[in-house]
């Protein structure tokens, strides 16, 4: 595998679930982060982590819980979400989180999440 | 408030001929500005970058300007080819510490063979 990879692509919950997104990089970066991208809207950054430190965390609801075992994983860790949730969620990773705004971002295809 | 805008959510564009997307933005502190291409399932795709310092960045047959003073940007392809049909995002940034990217909504680009 090369790249960014993220599981499952697409995922039907109902409200009351509880259920993780993952995502992994080959590519040796440093920093990994989680998008959330509504129909019409822009990329919503939600959670950053640098060396698997959290240094970023855009005001999200609590019913999101992100994990960063290592440099090479990132999870989204979801319970009771809302249907407004329903989104797709790209993790992306960069190499050195020190200039995040100018360092290339390279995304995963994302999983498009449907809550019931 | 939305900082980084592309009005645009769709263009059609003849193959051969040139396709232009614009992009404005309303923070000053933004000085690198980025554009990103992605295809259905897929995720976003780097494509090309400018920092403020510059007016024009060129690469192959992508270009990107940057009209400061309007804050505005552009990307222009040249020619245009059906393999460039695609959701283009122009993203901005401010320098100097941890500066999160910010995203425009994209503009679907079709190219017609």
């Amino acid at each position: 595998e090369t790249g960014v990879t993220q599981t499952p692509r697409h995922l039907v919950m109902g409200m009351t679930n509880k259920k993780s997104l993952k995502c992994e990089q080959h590519l040796g970066h440093n920093a990994m982060y989680w998008y959330k991208q509504s129909a019409k809207k822009p990329l919503e950054l939600m959670f950053v982590y640098s060396l698997e430190e959290r240094v970023e965390n855009n005001s999200v609801p609590s019913r999101f819980s992100p994990e960063c075992p290592n440099s090479s994983h990132l999870f989204l860790h979801l319970h009771t979400l809302q249907p407004e949730d329903s989104a797709l969620y790209l993790c992306a990773s960069s190499q050195d989180m020190a200039a995040w705004g100018t360092d290339t971002q390279y995304f995963g295809p994302g999983t498009r999440l449907t809550v019931l | 408030d939305q900082q980084v805008k592309q009005n645009s959510p769709s263009l059609s564009v003849q193959e051969g001929r040139i396709s232009i997307l614009n992009c404005d933005y309303t923070n000053s502190m933004f000085d690198y500005f980025l554009w990103y291409k992605k295809y259905p399932a897929e995720g976003p795709t780097f494509l090309i970058s400018i920092s403020s310092i510059k007016d024009k960045n060129e690469d192959g047959r992508f270009t990107v300007f940057l009209n400061k003073s309007a804050k505005h940007l552009s990307l222009h392809i040249v020619p245009s080819q059906p393999g460039d049909s695609a959701v283009y995002f122009c993203a901005a940034s401010a320098s100097g510490g941890y500066q999160k990217v910010t995203f425009g909504t994209g503009t679907k680009l079709q190219v017609i063979p």
